[in-house]
């Protein structure tokens, strides 16, 4: 089954400073990745995909995520952190059958000022 | 433009009774699937329909049902609901003849709590 992994329940990051967020897959086939990430009381906001093509995928809000092939891993990244990036980040992977979404149990995300 | 939306917001109730919960996609989109989320945990896949019909089911009992209008929009009902029901359950919506040019877009959820 295509299931992902995200290994840290909380990440903390001063403001100014690059965030990863960490996700690892594992899939048959090729992958199909996204990210989402969820404010108090909200439902999810779609970040990033990858498909195919580039290993670098540049999403919303200057958010960026790196394809790694040989380390199955789709990690998030921003090379300076917002206070206002403090959420919710969760990794999917798009199910064999492409109808449903495999998500990640997600990391919380903390910019301190 | 109108993103998901879905009503009612919050919800309480008992065990044993029966809820159902309403989505209307995205405008455009023709697909609608539900998720569950337990606190602290990742969304879970219930169910999918389109054209009406349900195309692809999560591993969740009879007791989760649903149903699509022609309008497109959704119903999830849950029949002899259990305490371990309580959770934030999510409506997204797609296209279904764009599958990875559009993803899946969330509404805010409504948050169900059983007592």
């Amino acid at each position: 089954a295509q299931s992902v992994a995200q290994p840290e329940d909380q990440v903390n990051v001063a403001e100014g400073n690059p965030l990863t967020v960490k996700c690892t897959y594992s899939v048959s086939g090729n992958p199909y990745l996204f990210w989402y990430v969820q404010y108090p009381n909200r439902g999810l906001q779609f970040l990033l995909k990858y498909i195919t093509g580039d290993n670098l995928v540049k999403g919303s809000y200057g958010f960026e995520a790196e394809f790694n092939k040989s380390q199955t891993s789709f990690h998030l990244k921003k090379p300076s952190a917002l206070v206002s990036d403090s959420a919710l980040y969760f990794c999917a992977v798009d199910s064999n059958s492409g109808y449903a979404l495999n998500f990640g149990k997600g990391t919380s995300l903390l910019v301190t000022p | 433009d109108a993103g998901v939306t879905q009503s009612p917001t919050h919800l309480i109730k008992t065990r044993g009774q029966q809820v159902t919960l309403r989505c209307s996609p995205k405008s455009g989109h023709d697909t609608v699937s539900w998720y569950q989320q337990a606190l602290g945990q990742g969304p879970q896949f219930i169910f999918q329909y389109y054209e009406e019909e349900e195309r692809q089911r999560g591993n969740f009992p009879d007791r989760f049902s649903g149903h699509q209008f022609p309008n497109y929009s959704s119903e999830l009902n849950v029949n002899a609901l259990l305490l371990g029901d309580s959770a934030l359950y999510l409506c997204a919506s797609s296209l279904a003849g764009d599958r990875y040019n559009q993803p899946q877009h969330f509404g805010d959820g409504t948050r169900l709590s059983i007592l």
